[in-house]
């Protein structure tokens, strides 16, 4: 079984912080993915990886930076944690081969900035 | 522009009951792929069911059911029988072949309560 697992599943900041998120896999997945969820919202994505070093950004960047140094490992950064970043964030890692496209997903971390 | 639309936020059903959750969805591509997830209440979402647009026959899963209909750009998941296990929040998602697969669309969600 895929496993996606992310280094906290609760984190509680105050406004200005740098925050580190981490994300690991272990299926050695090309892909991997941040997003946040927010009522009503559904998720949004804000960075995706397709493969070691290199980063795209998402729908809402804005905010936000991330790593991914190697391939099991994909980090996303609160450069200045700011309280409309309170959310919950789903990390997520895919192997893309024909239409085998579906994405697993940690259990998210759910961050207060106060 | 893709969008995904989940228009009931909250349904709520007495356990044994069927309950369908609607799913509709936009797209110019005409190579797509339409998923379903569910969020527990421990929160790790988890895939149920991918259809690309190549495929329109339904599929059945035990008591879970889909229904693709491409004239009506619906994608709706249908639970019969219903257990109190079923409760979670549901995703509907889309994603087009021309961004890669890279971006998916998810829509708001529809949150699903079975009462005992």
């Amino acid at each position: 079984d895929v496993k996606v697992t992310q280094s906290s599943r609760y984190l509680v900041k105050r406004t200005g912080e740098k925050v580190f998120l981490e994300c690991v896999q272990d299926m050695d997945h090309e892909n991997m993915f941040w997003y946040r969820q927010d009522p009503g919202l559904g998720l949004r994505l804000i960075y995706f990886s397709y493969d070691v070093k290199m980063k795209e950004k998402g729908d809402i960047p804005e905010g936000y930076s991330v790593s991914r140094e190697k391939k099991e490992r994909f980090s996303l950064i609160l450069e200045s944690a700011s309280t409309n970043q309170t959310s919950m964030y789903l990390c997520a890692s895919r192997i893309f081969s024909g239409n085998h496209n579906e994405q697993f997903f940690g259990p998210g971390t759910r961050l207060t900035v106060l | 522009a893709q969008k995904v639309t989940q228009a009931q936020t909250e349904i709520s059903v007495v356990e044994k009951e069927d309950v369908t959750l609607d799913c509709v969805y936009e797209t110019r591509d005409t190579t797509y792929y339409l998923f379903w997830y569910k969020q527990p209440p421990s929160g790790e979402l988890v895939f149920l069911i991918r259809r690309n647009s190549f495929d329109e026959q339904n599929e059945i899963s035990g008591r879970y059911s889909w229904n693709f209909q491409k004239s009506t750009s619906s994608f709706n998941f249908t639970i019969t029988a219903s257990q109190v296990v079923d409760s979670a929040v549901y995703f509907c998602a889309l994603s087009e072949a021309n961004t890669g697969g890279f971006k998916t669309i998810f829509g708001a969600g529809t949150r699903l309560f079975v009462k005992a």
